[in-house]
């Protein structure tokens, strides 16, 4: 069956620009999770949904990043006024249920000029 | 509160050697453990996944783990390395109770494979 997919790919913006990226989970998968993971380092927690109920937004760095999951399947994370601290690979990730096993997306590379 | 520390950034061995990669956690709860690794241009995948059966772990491609209570460690081996297993491998620690999850992810060792 699909894995969970992620669009675009790849994403450069200027400074300033906002963005927005989507994520496809695996159809059933009641979790939803958010990762940002910078060059060199692990990934990141940014948040995560149950269903479309946004359960926990703690790792949002800032203001500026926004996630939404509205009928609970497909979800969008959106940055807002990009910086050039927000480049790094952002990553989705679904389960069945809570944290047992999460599968991954390939990932959005965004870079920001 | 948790954390987890991969004590090692990189590790080289030969290819038919085994594999060691270190990792210390902490938590203040009973937490699930997870070794994924991540191929250069690909998706995370899970390896293996402790969740208080068994303490030690088998999973995929030869690799187990071994989760160790009093020393707070699970350390991913391997007896014979592969050239395929070149990748880098992340150890996460993981909490849930009800609606409240919690996943801190390692700083990620890679392991590098020589003929």
């Amino acid at each position: 069956g699909a894995g969970v997919s992620q669009s675009p790919r790849y994403k450069v913006a200027k400074r300033g620009q906002d963005v927005a990226l989507r994520c496809d989970p695996i159809s059933g998968h009641v979790s939803l999770f958010w990762y940002q993971q910078a060059l060199g380092q692990g990934p990141e927690f940014l948040t995560y949904f149950q269903n479309e109920a946004q359960l926990d937004k703690s790792g949002l760095p800032s203001d500026r990043f926004f996630a939404e999951r509205p009928e609970g399947s497909v979800s969008t994370l959106k940055i807002q006024r990009t910086q050039q601290e927000d480049s790094a690979v952002y990553l989705c990730a679904s389960s069945l249920w809570g944290i047992n096993e999460q599968f991954f997306g390939p990932g959005t590379r965004l870079t920001v000029l | 509160a948790q954390s987890v520390t991969q004590l090692d950034s990189h590790v080289s061995v030969s290819e038919g050697t085994p594999v060691l990669l270190r990792c210390n956690y902490s938590s203040s709860y009973s937490p699930s453990l997870f070794w994924y690794v991540q191929h250069p241009n690909k998706g995370l995948q899970l390896l293996l996944k402790y969740t208080s059966a068994a303490t030690l772990v088998k999973g995929i491609n030869g690799f187990e783990a071994e989760f160790k209570k009093s020393e707070t460690s699970f350390h991913l081996t391997k007896p014979s390395a592969h050239m395929s297993d070149a990748a880098e491998y992340f150890c996460v620690v993981t909490f849930s109770s009800g609606g409240y999850q919690k996943v801190t992810f390692g700083t990620g060792t890679k392991l590098q494979v020589i003929p």
